[in-house]
């Protein structure tokens, strides 16, 4: 079956600009949650969406925002684009939240911000 | 909330030699504890997992070990070979949430 999708794999913006990435989970889950990874900060929570609804916030700015649709997929949205935005976002699907199982991951989508 | 650490941060080994990689938690009652390997460029994959109800998982080469009343689990690599360099993360669930350790570098030399 098809992993995880994100797109795009790699996107440049400038700064103030917005962005939005998609997410599709594998056929079947129904949990979609969101992560940046920097190389000094590792993985960070960004939010988990389940059945269209957020069910869980990493401690990120307002300019963060997501959404889920009745497919599971998500976007996630990055408004006034920093330097510091500037990471690998990376999503993660799974049968259900909290499932037990973890994450399979999709392979990311690099952001450069200049 | 949940706290993961992580340690080594980089680990050099050399070809046929053993790995380990500790982490700690900070809530008791997390329940699951996931390890996932990220080799450079790619996502992360789980490779292993352990639940609270376990002390100890094996899967050919990889193992992990879970103490609960310490809070720390531990993952062990034998016989390591230089495909298994890459970036390991360990993680804890409590409820709902996932929290990552910080992902320890592992080369191995050959």
């Amino acid at each position: 079956k098809a992993g995880v999708t994100q797109t795009p794999r790699y996107l440049i913006k400038t700064r103030g600009q917005q962005v939005t990435l998609s997410c599709s989970p594998i056929s079947g889950h129904r949990s979609v949650s969101w992560y940046q990874q920097t190389p000094g900060q590792g993985l960070q929570f960004l939010f988990e969406y389940f059945s269209e609804t957020q069910r869980n916030k990493g401690n990120f700015p307002g300019r963060f925002s997501g959404r889920q649709f009745s497919n599971s997929r998500s976007e996630m949205n990055v408004s006034t684009l920093e330097l510091g935005d500037s990471a690998l976002y990376l999503c993660a699907s799974s049968l259900a939240q909290g499932h037990d199982g973890g994450y399979t991951f999709g392979s990311g989508t690099r952001l450069t911000v200049v | 909330g949940e706290n993961v650490e992580q340690h080594p941060s980089t680990l050099s080994v050399q070809e046929g030699d053993s790995a380990v990689i500790k982490c700690t938690y900070s809530d008791s009652a997390s329940n699951y504890f996931p390890w996932y390997k990220q080799e450079l460029g790619k996502r992360p994959q789980l490779i292993i997992d352990i639940r609270s109800n376990v002390g100890e998982k094996k899967d050919q080469r990889i193992a992990v070990t879970l103490n609960k009343t310490a809070k720390h689990f531990s993952l062990h690599i034998t016989e390591t070979q230089p495909e298994d360099s890459a970036v390991y993360f360990c993680a804890a669930r409590l409820g709902q949430n996932f929290v990552f350790g910080p992902g320890t570098r592992l080369s191995v030399l050959p």
